[in-house]
């Protein structure tokens, strides 16, 4: 099964600011390759699809790119509701499989 | 509104059984696939089987393969999960999951419940 493999573990970061969060796949997975947030006490939802569509209703401020095996999420500037786990997840091989998620913490 | 809700979640000693639902509106419950995913205590995200909307084809995790049976009732637009031979691993919230397209199995979810927690232990 494909490995995903996201980084940092924990990205400190204040209100306002730029993140930039990573995912790398075992092998390609062309673009299909999913991004979720999870908030404390709730379920994922699901922010990126394809690489870098946005799901329904998600922010302009949150943007995905990269394809193959190299990934990234980006919020652009952060607000007091993004401090959460982010997920990424391929779904180019059975079975789909996730990233161990990066906390973004307040800084 | 999409919604999905899940029951079925409990304590269970190990070797033990237990059926999952969720019970899902808001959509047209057979033309979508649906899935498991799972999550232990503190730790990440594993699928953990899927359906198509039909019910034809299904799909598990090496981890559960032939000790998990997944289904769906689509009169009743509700999914389920048959759970026996229960390890301790096992023990972790249980998300449905709704796949985003219709008439295909992608595995991008784009509606999740709120989850049942199974714990199993002695």
């Amino acid at each position: 099964e494909i490995v995903m493999t996201q980084s940092p573990a924990t990205l400190s970061v204040s209100p306002g600011e730029r993140a930039t969060l990573s995912c790398r796949a075992s092998q390609s997975v062309g673009s299909n390759l999913a991004w979720y947030q999870q908030k404390p006490g709730q379920a994922p939802r699901l922010l990126i699809y394809g690489a870098s569509t946005r799901a329904t209703g998600i922010p302009a401020r949150f943007s995905g790119s990269g394809s193959g095996t190299e990934f990234t999420l980006t919020i652009s500037s952060l607000q007091s509701e993004d401090f959460a786990v982010y997920y990424c997840q391929q779904y180019n091989n059975w079975p789909p499989t996730f990233g161990g998620g990066t906390k973004v913490e307040i800084k | 509104e999409v919604q999905l809700l899940e029951s079925g979640g409990g304590l269970v000693q190990p070797g033990g059984s237990l059926r999952l639902s969720c019970a899902a509106s808001g959509f047209t419950f057979s033309n979508y696939a649906m899935s498991w995913v799972r999550q232990a205590p503190g730790k990440g995200l594993e699928w953990v089987s899927g359906i198509s909307g039909s019910g034809g084809t299904t799909y598990y995790a090496d981890s559960v393969k032939g000790r998990f049976t997944i289904s769906r009732d689509n009169s009743k637009n509700t999914l389920y999960l048959q759970m026996i031979s229960l390890r301790a691993e096992d023990t972790a919230i249980y998300y449905c999951a709704k796949d985003w397209y219709v008439g295909a199995t992608t595995n991008v979810f784009d509606y999740w419940g709120q989850g049942t927690l199974v714990t199993v232990s002695s």
